[in-house]
């Protein structure tokens, strides 16, 4: 149980194009979605959380505009990287939380490579 | 005081022998304290986790003990194997609002044969 999938896991683009991230809960629902991002031998950064049915609330530094997020079901949320910039390239990794629990299921983490 | 720190950065066992990762936290609001265990291009995925009122919780070879007068937190790794070579972040969240979770710097763990 607790299985969270990313789709796609592997993305490369052009500078200037958006791409799209799913991120779906398998077996269970989930109010809560988080997505991070990850630098290589870092730590996760969490970028941004998200609510069914609300806004987004993305943390300190972490463009809005640049990172849209839509969590339109209580399985499914989605992160839209718009015009994409070589500095975007990186490891995006989403994480969902059951229904009352506290513990967070990540995904298989998505790599975004911008040329 | 939302840190979490972790050592060491990187730690390397003989086959067998026990890994133990460490942690400090400030906020003392944090009641809820995962270990995830990540390979490199995956995912994390969570190993053990503990709750302040607990001193030590055990899951096979995997042992959280927990210091709440000091704040500190540890993982054990017992009989450690090549296969627990991994990333291991270990990661503390609040109660209320979304639960955000607070992760450590990581450690990288080789065990060696």
């Amino acid at each position: 149980g607790a299985v969270v999938s990313q789709h796609p896991s592997w993305v490369i683009c052009k500078s200037g194009t958006s791409v799209k991230i799913e991120c779906r809960s398998l077996d269970f629902q989930a109010t809560t979605m988080f997505w991070y991002r990850q630098f290589p031998k870092q730590s996760l950064m969490l970028m941004a959380t998200s609510n069914e049915g609300s806004k987004a609330t993305y943390e300190q530094g972490v463009e809005k505009d640049k990172f849209l997020i839509n969590h339109a079901s209580l399985t499914l949320s989605t992160l839209t990287v718009t015009s994409a910039h070589p500095e975007d390239s990186s490891f995006y990794i989403c994480s969902a939380r059951p229904l009352g629990l506290e513990t967070q299921y990540f995904g298989p983490g998505t790599r975004l490579l911008v040329l | 005081q939302q840190q979490v720190k972790q050592s060491p950065q990187s730690l390397i066992v003989q086959k067998g022998g026990i890994s133990i990762i460490n942690c400090a936290y400030e906020n003392t609001a944090f009641d809820y304290f995962p270990w995830y265990q990540q390979f490199p291009g995956k995912g994390p995925a969570l190993l053990i986790a503990i709750r302040p009122d607990v001193s030590e919780k055990k899951e096979g070879r995997f042992t959280i003990s927990f210091n709440k007068s000091a704040k500190q937190f540890s993982l054990h790794i017992m009989d450690s194997q090549p296969g627990d070579s991994a990333t291991y972040f270990c990661a503390a969240s609040a109660p209320g609002g979304y639960q955000k979770v607070t992760f450590g710097t990581g450690t990288k763990l080789q065990v060696i044969p």
